[in-house]
């Protein structure tokens, strides 16, 4: 069946780049996600790839999308402490599957002053 | 705009007792969507329908029912909890036709003793 694997944790330095990395099985994806959850509250679209991008920019966040090894990274760019949360990737089936978003097991990202 | 909103926020169930969940979205989705959240484990799909009158089963959906009698609520059963189900449950809804986002709700912390 599907499956999404990402590492559980990653610590930064307030200002350096974060890169959470996240691996997907399902090649018919049509889009692929990244949530944020803060602690506590429910999950928010960060950003999102359609599969026949290979990047998309949005400020300071990165999506790079390699169909062909089906990985997904996120970079984000001047990491500040107020990007502390829980990352998820998604992939995306279609409607015709019933339009579910298949989640990886999160990355807490800890960013340190 | 409320967007999605869950019902209870937090409730404490003992072994055996029966309970429902709410989830209720304003925004006129078709795809509405049950997922549960484990530390390590990500979100998993619980069930799931496509619109008014259906459901079907996700990934993990022995204990649970659902229902899908309006168009705008969907709600989760538990007939006889166990401590397996402490969880955080998240309610998802989505339009069901071209890119969309799924929009969660904030949660519902559930804890069977």
């Amino acid at each position: 069946g599907e499956d999404v694997e990402q590492s559980l944790f990653l610590s930064v330095r307030e200002g350096d780049s974060s890169v959470i990395n996240c691996t997907y099985t399902d090649s018919s994806s049509t889009y692929l996600y990244w949530y944020k959850q803060e602690p506590g509250a429910g999950l928010q679209l960060l950003t999102y790839i359609f599969s026949n991008m290979d990047m998309k920019q949005d400020q300071r966040l990165t999506v790079l999308l390699n169909k062909k090894d089906k990985h997904l990274s996120l970079r984000i760019a001047d990491t500040q402490t107020g990007d502390s949360a829980i990352y998820f990737c998604a992939e995306g089936q279609g409607y015709n599957q019933g339009g579910k978003l298949i989640f990886g097991q999160g990355t807490e990202l800890s960013v340190k002053p | 705009n409320a967007g999605v909103t869950q019902t209870p926020k937090f409730r404490v169930l003992k072994t055996g007792q029966s309970m429902t969940l709410l989830c209720a979205q304003d925004m006129n989705h078709e795809y509405m969507y049950w997922y549960r959240q484990d530390p390590g484990m990500g979100l998993r799909l619980i069930h799931y329908s496509v619109g008014e009158g259906t459901t079907a089963k996700g990934e993990v959906p022995d204990g649970y029912n659902v229902s899908r009698l309006k168009k705008q609520n969907f709600l989760l059963g538990l007939e006889s909890a166990a401590p397996s189900q402490t969880s955080v449950y998240f309610c998802a809804s989505r339009p069901g036709q071209g890119f969309t986002e799924a929009f969660f709700g904030q949660g519902t912390r559930l804890t069977v003793v």
